[in-house]
């Protein structure tokens, strides 16, 4: 079945940097790969997603670029913002109507 | 509007005793997915709901769970006999058909003590 790695773990940056969150798949079939955010307490938040026949997306300050050839994808985020620390999770599924995939996630944390 | 709905929010239990965990997807939406997230960890899948049928069970870690849905909206997940290992966020996310997205609701801690 399908794999999913997810990298860093946790990542550290000031207010105004940028974050990046890396993460890979194992089957070459899949095709929808979304984020989610996840704040204390709460269910994972859908924030950005991209099929395999774009890549890249943006909106605002994130954004999301794929690479089918060696099946990776990342997350980007501008100009951080003390709001935008939470775990992030990346996941990849076969269609769009089937199950994700989940990486472990990664804990962002945006000093002031 | 309405999002997914999933009650109760926090379920505390004693070893050996049933449990019922419910979701109530967004209107109209058609497909309903139970995920659990242990402490720590990332989400893993537990069963997939097209309409009423589960063409998808693969994730249900034992026998003791099941899950079922009735009139293609809400949901119950059912741990028999629960365990310690139990112990999760228990997560339920529906879709629209033909739609890609699937979002969450805020899940339903449970512990057994």
């Amino acid at each position: 079945g399908e794999n999913v790695e997810q990298h860093p773990s946790t990542l550290s940056v000031q207010e105004g940097d940028s974050a990046v969150i890396k993460c890979t798949y194992s089957d070459s079939a899949s095709n929808y790969f979304p984020w989610y955010k996840q704040e204390l307490g709460k269910g994972p938040q859908l924030i950005i997603d991209i099929r395999s026949n774009v890549g890249e997306k943006k909106d605002q300050r994130i954004a999301v670029t794929l690479n089918k050839t060696a099946k990776h994808f990342s997350l980007h985020i501008t100009e951080t913002q003390p709001e935008d620390s939470a775990v992030y999770f990346c996941a990849a599924s076969l269609s769009g109507y089937s199950t994700l995939t989940f990486g472990k996630g990664t804990m962002l944390l945006v000093s002031p | 509007g309405a999002g997914v709905s999933q009650s109760p929010s926090n379920k505390v239990t004693e070893k050996g005793k049933d449990v019922e965990l419910r979701c109530d997807p967004i209107s109209g939406h058609t497909a309903l997915y139970w995920y659990r997230q242990s402490l720590g960890q990332g989400l893993e899948f537990l069963i997939y709901f097209q309409g009423n049928s589960a063409p998808d069970k693969s994730g249900l870690p034992s026998d003791r769970f099941s899950a079922e849905r009735t009139g293609g909206s809400v949901s119950t997940l059912t741990i028999q006999r629960t365990q310690q290992e139990d112990s999760a966020v228990y997560l339920c996310a529906s879709s629209s058909e033909g739609v890609y997205e699937q979002y969450f609701g805020p899940g339903t801690r449970l512990t057994v003590t």
